[in-house]
């Protein structure tokens, strides 16, 4: 099985950045990925890693480090949309289409 | 705006009740996944199907049936349901193709309540 962290809350002001981090504790390790939920509906996809570094796309990037178990989601710029939950999901190498999930990070953006 | 569609997206049953939840997606996807979300608890995987075999059932309880027709098409049979089942249940989709991002997509949800 797996162990995904990641923080329950997180208070940011509008403009500014947060970053969200996650770590995981595996047997095995086959691709993380990011996802956002607003409150009362689907999560959408926002990013994935499987190799160690940094992927950019516009305002989000995820940092992914393998040996120490570790990602991170940066959101730049926040803007007030940005308020909603942050999944962070751990893809079982042994178990083909195998999601494990971390509980979720709330974002609130104040203005 | 999502390719996986969900129905219906509210649900109220009693114990004895027998209801069905369906997912649809539009993506040319080959897998379909269910998955219960409860508050303040992580996604759970429940099923798995890739071209329309079942591929996972993740120890759920047998008062949830899974259904799929096709590649397209996934139903969730409820039966004799607890109230601790009360939860969103999310469909998603996938590629279905090992060995790359298979990014999995997620319907809107239906909210199951059981009294």
């Amino acid at each position: 099985g797996q162990n995904i962290d990641q923080p329950t809350e997180m208070t940011a002001t509008e403009g500014a950045i947060v970053q969200i981090n996650c770590t995981y504790q595996t047997s095995g390790f086959n691709g993380l990925f990011w996802y956002q939920q607003h409150a009362g509906e689907a999560p959408t996809f926002l990013s994935y890693n499987v190799l160690d570094g940094l992927e950019e796309k516009g305002r989000f990037s995820s940092f992914l480090s393998r040996s120490k178990g570790y990602s991170y989601l940066l959101l730049k710029e926040l803007q007030m949309k940005d308020s909603a939950s942050y999944l962070c999901a751990v893809r079982d190498p042994d178990s083909w289409g195998k999601l494990q999930f971390g509980a979720g990070t709330q974002v609130v953006v104040t203005p | 705006e999502t390719g996986v569609t969900q129905t219906p997206r509210h649900l109220v049953m009693g114990m004895t009740n027998k209801k069905s939840l369906k997912c649809e997606q539009h993506l040319g996807h080959n897998a379909m996944y269910w998955y219960k979300q409860s508050a303040k608890k992580p996604l759970e995987l429940m099923f798995v199907y890739n071209f329309k075999e079942q591929t996972e059932n993740n120890s759920v309880p047998s008062r949830f049936s899974p259904e799929c027709p096709n590649s397209s098409h996934l139903f969730l049979h409820l039966h004799t349901l607890q109230p601790e089942d009360s939860a969103l249940y999310l469909c998603a989709s996938s590629p279905g193709l090992a060995g790359g991002t298979d990014t999995q997509y997620f319907g809107p949800g239906t909210r199951l309540t059981v009294l």
